[in-house]
């Protein structure tokens, strides 16, 4: 199975300031049809995972673009430009591109 | 608006079995695949399998931890999404949560709680 890595595992921020998680793959997630199968979703508390972001870069409906998402191969960001309150969660990486998909650990977020 | 709605979950003895439900509204369930994911306490998320629409042949794959005790099954008439747990271990506790899927989980629903503990 193809093992997702994220990094920090916990992360402090100051409310106002930018954040920023990668994710490393073992194995590249570029899949035969040339799409990254790269997903980031974000797990408010008390409350089911949401996907913020697919296929690397492109947001999803009603996600606010203070998130963005980059990356190639097997090496991935997502990137908060100014963290708000209600941002605080967890936030996991997944790959769907190798079967079985498989998640990240996860990235704790929390305020200062 | 898409809504999925999990039921079925609850406390069971290790080797007992249970089966979730998961009801699906606001899109065309036929012409969707489906997964359910798990979540154990305080932990990250785990894929337990997925389901494929039946004009793709309705195939269906497993995660190798519940390959052989799980078994994922799909009403079309009734948009509904069902996962029989069978041979239920200590270690299968978790919120399972029902997904669409496409090119991983889309939508959740708010997921069920198996407890599995004598």
């Amino acid at each position: 199975d193809v093992v997702m890595t994220q990094s920090p595992l916990s992360l402090p921020v100051t409310l106002g300031q930018p954040a920023s998680i990668s994710c490393r793959s073992s194995q590249s997630l570029v899949y035969s049809d040339g799409n990254t199968y790269l997903n980031w979703f974000q797990q408010r508390p008390g409350q089911s995972p949401r996907r913020l972001i697919y296929k690397v870069s492109n947001r999803d409906s009603g996600v606010p673009d203070r998130f963005s998402g980059s990356g190639s191969g097997t090496d991935f960001t997502l990137k908060i430009s100014r963290v708000e309150a209600e941002d605080v969660g967890f936030y996991y990486c997944m790959q769907a591109t190798h079967w079985p998909q498989t998640f990240g650990q996860g990235t704790k977020v929390e305020i200062k | 608006e898409v809504q999925l709605v999990e039921s079925g979950g609850g406390l069971v003895k290790p080797g007992g079995s249970l089966r979730l439900s998961c009801a699906a509204s606001g899109f065309t369930f036929s012409n969707t695949w489906m997964n359910w994911v798990r979540q154990a306490s305080g932990k990250g998320l785990e894929w337990v399998g997925r389901i494929k629409r039946k004009i793709d042949g309705g195939t269906i794959d497993y995660a190798a931890p519940v390959k052989g005790r799980f078994t994922i099954s799909r009403d079309d008439s009734k948009n509904t999404l069902y996962l029989q747990m069978n041979s239920l271990k200590t270690e299968d506790t978790a919120v399972y949560y029902c997904t669409t899927e496409n090119w991983g989980s889309v939508s959740w629903g708010r997921g069920t709680l198996v407890t599995v503990s004598s």
